[in-house]
């Protein structure tokens, strides 16, 4: 089983939708979680880090329940330039990263 | 502003080839990271550096060494090159610290294939 675990998608959405991904994670003993973008043929950027009682960016949700090991990060009214692959990330004990395969989102006109 | 810079963007080598990878950050990062990323595999992490001289095996370094230095620098080495080492090698570095400002900056990336 992979340490963290995602729907590679792709989930195809009009603009304006609402969408969700969801990550899960295998290591109960994982400190902290990020979502990251990557765009096609780009390197990964953090998006968001995912804080124990939520937290919200503009458009962006993400939640974190530790008690099922999952990680989710909501996108509100979706732009046609949220079209991306979403990474969901999570920390190991000493700073080590490792990364789901993926959530890839197209959002169409 | 934050940089990491990988020495190639892409590299064509021959099998049997030593293949090095180069790494550098300016932002005075403690850790350093080496991942590949496959179509349906993901980022998978290869080495990881906390300080120099100091590394730790990743999920897949069969295959690969690496190399700290300086502190500014992550090199990256595929002893013997093979066609199952064909991928997308990417490099990031982050800070040491409490949970919330561990992230990590990645370079562009190295488009590397191996014939």
């Amino acid at each position: 089983r992979k340490e963290v675990e995602q729907d590679p998608g792709p989930f195809n959405v009009p603009e304006g939708a609402t969408v969700a991904f969801n990550c899960t994670y295998s290591n109960s003993a994982s400190q902290s979680f990020f979502w990251y973008r990557q765009d096609c043929r780009k390197e990964p950027k953090l998006l968001m880090s995912v804080y124990s009682s939520g937290n919200e960016d503009g458009r962006f949700t993400a939640q974190l329940n530790r008690a099922s090991q999952y990680i989710s990060l909501l996108i509100r009214d979706s732009k046609l330039s949220d079209s991306a692959t979403y990474l969901c990330v999570v920390n190991r004990a000493g700073n080590m990263l490792t990364f789901g395969g993926g959530t890839r989102l197209m959002v169409k006109p | 502003d934050v940089k990491v810079t990988q020495s190639s963007r892409y590299l064509v080598k021959r099998t049997g080839e030593k293949v090095f990878l180069e790494c550098v950050q300016d932002m005075d990062h403690e850790n350093m990271f080496w991942y590949r990323q496959d179509p349906g595999l993901g980022l998978r992490l290869i080495y990881f550096s906390y300080d120099v001289k100091m590394k730790e095996k990743g999920d897949i370094p069969e295959g690969y060494s690496v190399s700290r230095e300086k502190k500014e620098r992550f090199s990256l080495i595929l002893e013997s090159a093979s066609t199952n080492q064909t991928s997308m090698y990417l490099c990031a570095s982050s800070l040491t610290g409490t949970s919330m400002n561990t992230e990590a900056f990645f370079g562009q990336g190295t488009r590397l294939t191996v014939v």
